[in-house]
């Protein structure tokens, strides 16, 4: 069965630093990957989409990559800011489809 | 900036009452979906709507649930006789296209607790 795979374990960064999160699926071939941001007791936001032939994405200082090979999409912060501490899913999704299927998350903890 | 708009933010109902949670998604979207969130779980799919119609389900979604969309601009969630584990966080999303450079945009979310 398909499989989404996020670090469980929060990340815990200094501000001003990168945070690097990662989501790997299994069993499926999405054709794009969409990240969100979820706050404690708020609905996902969505933040980007990536598709599969697009290997990087920025918008600000956030940046995606998606990597068909290895299954694997990485969620890069720069500079982060104690603002950006949330929880970030992930949400590979194959084309055709329209039904976001969520990782579990990983929770992003910036300290000042 | 649209939103999606979720009514009641909080319901408490006995078990085996029906609930109705309300949803108004963005007026231009198309897709609607329904969505769930046990305390300190991941987001669930529960169902999606197209076209007047129910596009796809999960296995969550049995026969005590049901989606309508009475009228142009409501999206209902109908839950017939609560139980105590559908006491969650549910989440209503619109979005435009399928899939969308937009993402799905969320609601604030129902937290329903079932006594």
């Amino acid at each position: 069965s398909q499989k989404i795979e996020q670090n469980s374990e929060a990340l815990n960064i200094q501000e001003g630093k990168t945070a690097t999160l990662t989501c790997n699926y299994t069993n499926y071939s999405p054709a794009y990957l969409q990240w969100y941001r979820q706050d404690p007791g708020r609905g996902p936001v969505f933040l980007l989409l990536i598709r599969e032939n697009e290997k990087e994405k920025r918008k600000e200082r956030l940046k995606v990559t998606f990597d068909t090979t290895l299954k694997q999409s990485l969620f890069h912060i720069t500079a982060s800011q104690p603002a950006d501490s949330a929880t970030y899913l992930c949400a590979p999704l194959s084309g055709g489809y329209n039904k976001l299927i969520f990782g579990a998350g990983t929770r992003l903890a910036v300290h000042p | 900036e649209p939103e999606v708009t979720q009514t009641p933010s909080h319901q408490v109902t006995q078990m085996g009452q029906e609930v109705i949670l309300r949803c108004v998604p963005i007026s231009n979207h198309l897709y609607f979906y329904w969505y769930r969130q046990i305390l300190g779980q991941k987001v669930e799919f529960l169902v999606s709507f197209y076209n007047n119609e129910i596009s796809e389900k999960s296995e969550i979604f049995d026969d005590q649930f049901s989606v309508e969309r009475p009228d142009g601009s409501n999206f209902t969630l109908k839950i017939r006789s609560t139980k105590l584990e559908d006491s969650a966080m549910y989440f209503c999303a619109s979005s435009e296209k399928k899939p969308s450079n937009y993402g799905y945009t969320f609601g604030s979310g129902t937290r329903l607790t079932v006594v």
